[in-house]
């Protein structure tokens, strides 16, 4: 079975830092790996996708990597800003289910 | 248009009562999903579609029926609810189920209250 990590729980950071977020996992069979953002109440935005065969993606101020063979995927947020605050939670697709991690939740103080 | 809308946002029923929660997407997409969750925990899934046919179902209560008209549409009728099953119920789209699908979108979401 998939377990899927994200360390830490929570964070908080001052305006400006780059954010750093981990997402682990045990099995490297993955078609894909997701990241999504979420707002308290709301859904989930979609921000990146990586596939199986990539090492990273971006878009933005967001970078997102995938090392497989390590069971690892950063996803870093360039010059944070207010607005990124925001649960963020990494998803893997087996097959046709995800994996979610718990989520991070991202405070980011003016 | 990556866009999921659910309706309505917010539901509040009593156990006995009957309701809907109803999703929608344009994006061509053959496969939709109904997701629950809980505060401050992740989604869990409950249905899928695939190609308007009801692929998995996650040993879901029936309770809770879903049910896609057609390919755009995703509904989840819900009856004898229980206050456990209050939740944040999610619907996503992707463009298949199985394999490497691409990216799954979601809805806002319905808040269900059961009283």
């Amino acid at each position: 079975k998939q377990e899927v990590t994200q360390i830490p729980a929570a964070l908080s950071v001052p305006e400006g830092e780059n954010l750093v977020l981990n997402c682990s996992f045990t099995d490297s069979a993955i078609y894909n790996l997701q990241w999504f953002r979420q707002d308290p109440g709301k859904g989930l935005t979609s921000l990146l996708l990586i596939q199986s065969s990539q090492r990273e993606q971006t878009s933005g101020r967001l970078n997102a990597s995938l090392d497989k063979s390590s069971g690892r995927s950063t996803l870093y947020i360039a010059a944070s800003q207010p607005g990124d605050s925001a649960t963020y939670l990494c998803a893997l697709r087996v097959d046709y289910k995800l994996s979610f991690g718990a989520g991070t939740t991202v405070t980011v103080r003016a | 248009d990556t866009e999921v809308t659910q309706t309505p946002k917010h539901l509040v029923m009593g156990m006995t009562n009957k309701k809907s929660l109803k999703c929608e997407q344009h994006m061509g997409h053959r496969a939709m999903y109904w997701y629950k969750q809980k505060a401050k925990k992740p989604p869990e899934l409950m249905f899928v579609y695939s190609y308007e046919k009801l692929s998995i179902n996650e040993s879901v209560p029936s309770r809770f029926s879903p049910e896609c008209p057609n390919s755009s549409l995703l509904n989840l009728h819900l009856h004898a609810l229980q206050p456990e099953d209050s939740a944040l119920y999610l619907c996503a789209s992707s463009q298949d189920v199985g394999g490497n699908t691409g990216e799954l979108f979601f809805g806002e979401g319905s808040r269900l209250t059961v009283l």
